[in-house]
């Protein structure tokens, strides 16, 4: 069965300093990731999506990036962290058909301090 | 760009009564939509998929509906319990991308 990982589950970070947050997905392989944001009150907003390795589309302009280094993992990072990315950060994946069901990870808890 | 918009926001209901949450989204041209299940501080769990082609799917006591054509698709609970007090989210994916749009959610609190 497939699983997805995602680490941590939360973290209290300065304004200023870096991020990176880390998604793997196992039992599958060639998987579409994506990482969502949900701000407090709100719904989720779609921040990159990846269909292969070092392929990563952007939704949003901001203060992220992404990464998928390897076919299974899925890298959320900033340079220098604002207030207002302060959120909680989820990770999924489907299979590559289009139409296919989505899985999410457990979230990140983000606090931006 | 698609919109989801999710009514209402927020629900509180007697124990044992069946509801309807509701979902509606702005283009049609969509592959399917997804009905999740999110407790509080965590992830989304699936609870039941709609190809664009399907008019309904039923798991256990949920049942959600689409037609596609008006946009709309609904979540039926029968016999609700308070252990299904949680927020509703539903995604669309939009036809020709790997990708989900979600609508707020709808918060929903079951009374012993």
């Amino acid at each position: 069965s497939q699983t997805i990982h995602q680490w941590p589950a939360t973290l209290v970070q300065p304004v200023g300093s870096p991020l990176s947050l880390e998604c793997t997905v196992e039992g599958t392989s060639n998987p579409n990731l994506y990482w969502y944001r949900q701000a407090a009150g709100r719904g989720l907003q779609l921040l990159f999506y990846s269909v292969g390795i070092g392929q990563i589309s952007s939704e949003v302009p901001q203060n992220l990036s992404a990464s998928r280094p390897q076919d299974r993992q899925f890298i959320l990072s900033s340079k220098k962290l604002l207030l207002s990315d302060s959120g909680f950060y989820l990770c999924a994946w489907s299979r590559q058909s289009a139409g296919t069901e989505a899985f999410f990870g457990q979230g990140t808890r983000l606090t931006v301090v | 760009k698609q919109e989801v918009t999710q009514i209402p926001a927020a629900l509180s209901v007697p124990e044992g009564e069946n509801l309807v949450l509701n979902c509606s989204f702005t283009d049609s041209a969509i592959y399917n939509l997804q009905w999740f299940r999110q407790d509080p501080g965590k992830g989304l769990t699936s609870l039941l998929l709609i190809q664009s082609s399907q008019r309904e799917q039923t798991s256990g006591r949920l049942n959600a509906s689409l037609d596609k054509s008006s946009g709309r698709s609904t979540l039926y609970i029968a016999a609700s319990q308070p252990g299904d007090s949680a927020t509703y989210l539903c995604a669309v994916g939009p036809f020709g991308f790997n990708k989900f749009y979600f609508g707020s959610g709808t918060k929903l609190n079951v009374k012993p």
